[in-house]
């Protein structure tokens, strides 16, 4: 089953909005890992969350680890057109031994 | 480009067939990974490897094995192909021990099985 869930699975905003996709889990994670995939495209690395309560931006993207380490969100402001794509936060466990990807949310900005 | 290499980029084959997709993970990259994404899915994990040895496995199918060769590059066998395996096979790798760091994915090798 799904270790890692990931909501909403899809979001569409307008240009100029803000949104928020989070990654949640029931077990405690060794780190947080987040990775955009634009439509045809590949995975592409963004962030990776290690501490607790840790906060990273960059311009317009926000990526936040819970305090427990359970759970992480990713807030984009301002989004823009460029922000559309698949973005997928990936975490890991010592007991895991493995990387999991969330399901991803699937973002759609209308002009 | 991340600097993984994946061939074939396309393959289309028919049912009962058998496929190698092929991985050069960035120079200096010890580890590669293979995950699966089915159309509008997730990134579902197969197997990783770390300098030639096998490290972890996913929901990988007993019709399918990989490995990586001393020149670190990997190959992911198919075989006893069904529809249901249609879809993007990825290849990744990262510098040092799995999962300590950023994945570099190259861009995928879309299966299509008729």
């Amino acid at each position: 089953g799904q270790q890692v869930m990931q909501i909403p699975q899809y979001q569409h905003v307008q240009e100029g909005e803000d949104f928020t996709t989070y990654c949640n889990s029931s077990t405690t994670l060794s780190n947080i890992q987040w990775y955009k995939q634009r439509p045809g495209g590949h995975p592409v690395f963004l962030i990776q969350l290690v501490k607790s309560g840790e906060v990273k931006k960059q311009k317009r993207l926000t990526f936040q680890f819970g305090e427990a380490k359970k759970n992480s969100s990713l807030h984009i402001t301002a989004t823009q057109t460029t922000d559309v794509g698949t973005y997928f936060c990936a975490a890991l466990t010592y007991s895991w031994g493995k990387l999991q990807f969330g399901a991803g949310t699937q973002v759609v900005v209308t002009p | 480009d991340s600097g993984v290499t994946q061939t074939p980029k396309h393959l289309i084959t028919a049912t009962g067939q058998r496929v190698t997709l092929r991985c050069s993970p960035r120079s200096g990259d010890l580890s590669v990974y293979w995950y699966q994404q089915s159309l509008d899915q997730g990134l579902q994990f197969l197997i990783q490897y770390y300098n030639g040895e096998e490290r972890a496995k996913g929901n990988i199918l007993e019709r399918f094995s990989a490995q990586q060769f001393p020149d670190l590059h990997s190959e992911l066998n198919l075989s006893s192909l069904e529809l249901g395996d249609s879809a993007l096979y990825f290849c990744a790798s990262s510098v040092g021990h799995p999962n300590t760091g950023e994945l570099f994915f190259g861009e995928g090798s879309r299966l299509t099985v008729l």
